[in-house]
């Protein structure tokens, strides 16, 4: 299977800031089939990002991912109070779907 | 909007089934593809498998021996159950839409297995 491994485990930034996570696959992800997740405590997770570069519906734009092969980038272009949770990457295109291990953001 | 809602047991002896209810709300269950996954305490998520309402049905390996995924289309719900259970089954369970990303999640049930 394909194993996710995102950095950092806690990344410290202050509203308005850009924050970058980082997602990296243990092989290349076929047609970078590759999603990202919001999680709030106690919430359902929240798609973010499908195709690797795809937005959800209703997800604002300051919230964008690149990348393809095995790394694979979520970008939040300027931090905003409720943007400070976990974050999720999964991969689907390989099975098992697989997720990596979660970002923390955490408010400086 | 679709909303999904898991329901069952929160607790379960070891060695005896787990039995979890998604009900759908704001879709039909014939339109998709339904997806568990759980996150055991402390750890990562873990996909469990999904299903079609026809009985269409992909499971995770580890857990295949164990799982059974079903269907009511009168009450529009999925349903999930896990076999002889030990501590290691100790989660937060999730029902999802879709076989592939998820693009609408429940909030999760917490289920300990403990005696």
């Amino acid at each position: 299977e394909i194993v996710l491994t995102q950095s950092p485990g806690t990344l410290s930034l202050s509203p308005g800031e850009r924050g970058t996570l980082s997602c990296r696959a243990s092989q290349s992800v076929p047609s970078n089939y590759l999603a990202w997740y919001q999680h709030k405590p106690g919430q359902a997770p929240r798609l973010l990002i499908f195709g690797a570069s795809s937005r959800a519906t209703g997800i604002p734009d300051r919230f964008s991912g690149s990348g393809s092969g095995t790394t694979f980038t979520l970008t939040i272009s300027r931090l905003e109070p409720e943007d400070f949770v976990v974050y999720y990457c999964q991969q689907y295109g390989t099975s098992p779907n697989t997720f990596g291990q979660g970002t923390k953001l955490e408010i400086k | 909007q679709v909303q999904l809602q898991e329901s069952g047991p929160g607790l379960v002896k070891p060695s005896e089934t787990l039995s979890l209810t998604c009900t759908v709300s704001g879709a039909s269950i014939i339109s998709s593809y339904w997806t568990w996954i759980r996150q055991p305490p402390g750890k990562g998520l873990e996909w469990i498998g999904y299903m079609y309402y026809s009985g269409s049905t992909h499971y995770n390996p580890a857990l295949k021996s164990r799982l059974t995924m079903s269907a009511d289309t009168s009450k529009n719900q999925v349903s999930l159950r896990l076999t002889s259970v030990t501590a290691a089954d100790t989660a937060v369970y999730y029902c999802a839409r879709r076989d592939d990303f998820y693009d609408s999640w429940g909030q999760g049930t917490l289920v300990i297995v403990s005696s």
